[in-house]
């Protein structure tokens, strides 16, 4: 467990309308992380941080932002949602826990569905 | 640019046989590998990986994974399967030594195990 919490867990938003998923961490980890999952896609990230409002894009960041304000929380923001962003989304840390690798947790998730 | 690949989308086996689900990567240099079981509705579970040393390594729930370096191959494997290992199984790599955003590790698309009883 690497004390990480996702809210909201589950969420149905209007086309159109902003989104915030917030990602709570208690164990002080500098990288956190954003993905998305996807059927036929796996994971894919969206963004990441390195440090309070240090951050920077992955692989699919269009339509969505980030911020950190303080070590423990990462936001992702939909700032105007669309139905291609129906997913569900996943906040991780990573940590030098049990030897070097830098080894990814991940949150329980958030289940986004945009109608 | 690193790369993972899961080749098969689903894999059957009966309980109580042994299983692998196969993973191979690209990377420059050397990997660091990793496996992640996901069961339904929840989040990705750390499992094992590997960094150096042994190439068998052993992880949670009775798990192994076999590195070989030849065939850039990280199966993981177990001897006696549980319906209870129906998951959800992702590999994972990343360069060792990386720093920055490649760190990074990328991600397969995922193996579905069903284990029959």
């Amino acid at each position: 467990d690497a004390g990480i919490t996702q809210s909201p867990r589950h969420k149905v938003t209007e086309t159109g309308t902003p989104v915030t998923l917030r990602c709570h961490q208690t164990e002080n980890h500098r990288y956190m992380y954003w993905y998305r999952q996807d059927p036929g896609h796996g994971l894919r990230l969206i963004h990441y941080s390195y440090g309070v409002k240090d951050t920077d894009k992955g692989e699919v960041s269009d339509g969505y932002s980030v911020s950190r304000s303080k070590t423990e929380d990462f936001l992702l923001t939909l700032e105007s949602a669309t139905s291609s962003q129906t997913s569900v989304y996943f906040c991780a840390i990573s940590t030098n826990r049990g030897g070097s690798g830098n080894t990814i947790y991940f949150g329980e998730g958030s289940w986004l569905t945009v109608v | 640019a690193q790369s993972v690949a899961q080749p098969e989308d689903q894999v059957n086996v009966a309980e109580g046989n042994p299983l692998t689900v196969k993973c191979t990567y690209s990377v420059s240099g050397n990997p660091y590998l990793f496996w992640y079981v996901q069961y339904p509705n929840r989040g990705l579970q750390f499992l094992l990986k590997y960094i150096t040393g042994d190439n068998l390594v052993k992880g949670s729930y009775g798990f192994e994974a076999e590195f070989n370096k030849s065939q850039t191959s990280f199966h993981l494997k177990k001897p006696s399967a549980l319906v209870s290992d129906s998951a959800l199984y992702f590999c994972a790599v990343r360069a060792a030594g990386a720093s920055g955003g490649s760190y990074i590790p990328t991600f397969g698309r995922g193996t579905s195990l069903i284990v029959h009883p």
